[in-house]
């Protein structure tokens, strides 16, 4: 069974731009998550979606967006970028239909905002 | 908002020392408890979980993590540390199943 995958691994962007990344999740798994890792932060939970409706978000702003696909595959959109966007953007997904499933995820997509 | 503590960022240990990373988290629910391991340029792998019944939950590669209700904590151990240890180890909590929360994280560095 493939896992989740994500892309790209890695980009380059300067500020001001907009930046979309894609993840695709296990087969069968409705629900998708996506998390900023930055050092000495740790993971921030940014939004999930399930069945195409974002169900949970976390506190970013408005610039941070996402969406999801009827084949679950899902998005998630960075406008007007800054330095502070640096990140490494880590997606997961899970089954979502039951309260013990635990998240699995993918390797990151790496964005350098200069 | 649940916050997961994570008291130790960094670890440095010798190889086949014992060692324990520290979790500590804010619910006076009911809540699923998970260890996540990182390593670098990966993203996260469950390393093991406490759902419910025995306290004692243990993973494939030697870790264990104790559940403590009454002091809120999920510790990870390992008895004998190997150099391929060597990672990033998040705690994390979900107190419905439906959202997760994350520790820091703590890097553990195993010493030749």
């Amino acid at each position: 069974k493939a896992g989740v995958t994500q892309t790209p691994r890695y980009l380059i962007k300067t500020r001001g731009q907009q930046v979309t990344l894609s993840c695709s999740p296990i087969s069968g798994h409705r629900s998708v998550s996506w998390y900023q890792q930055t050092p000495g932060q740790g993971l921030q939970f940014l939004f999930e979606y399930f069945s195409e409706t974002q169900r949970n978000k976390g506190n970013f702003p408005g610039r941070f967006s996402g969406r999801q696909f009827s084949n679950s595959r899902s998005e998630m959109n960075v406008s007007t970028l800054e330095l502070g966007d640096s990140a490494l953007y880590l997606c997961a997904s899970r089954t979502g239909t039951r309260s013990t499933g635990e998240l699995f995820f993918g390797e990151g997509s790496r964005l350098t905002v200069l | 908002a649940q916050s997961v503590t994570q008291l130790d960022s960094q670890v440095p240990v010798f190889e086949e020392a014992p060692v324990e990373l520290r979790c500590n988290y804010s619910s006076s629910v009911s809540v699923y408890l998970f260890w996540y391991v990182q390593y670098p340029n990966q993203g996260l792998q469950l390393l093991l979980k406490y759902l419910s019944g025995s306290t004692l939950v243990e993973s494939i590669n030697g870790f264990e993590a104790e559940f403590n209700k009454s002091q809120t904590s999920f510790h990870l151990r390992k008895p004998s540390v190997h150099i391929s240890d060597t990672a990033e180890y998040f705690c994390a909590v979900s107190p419905t199943g439906n959202q997760f929360y994350f520790g820091t994280g703590t890097s553990l560095t195993v010493i030749p």
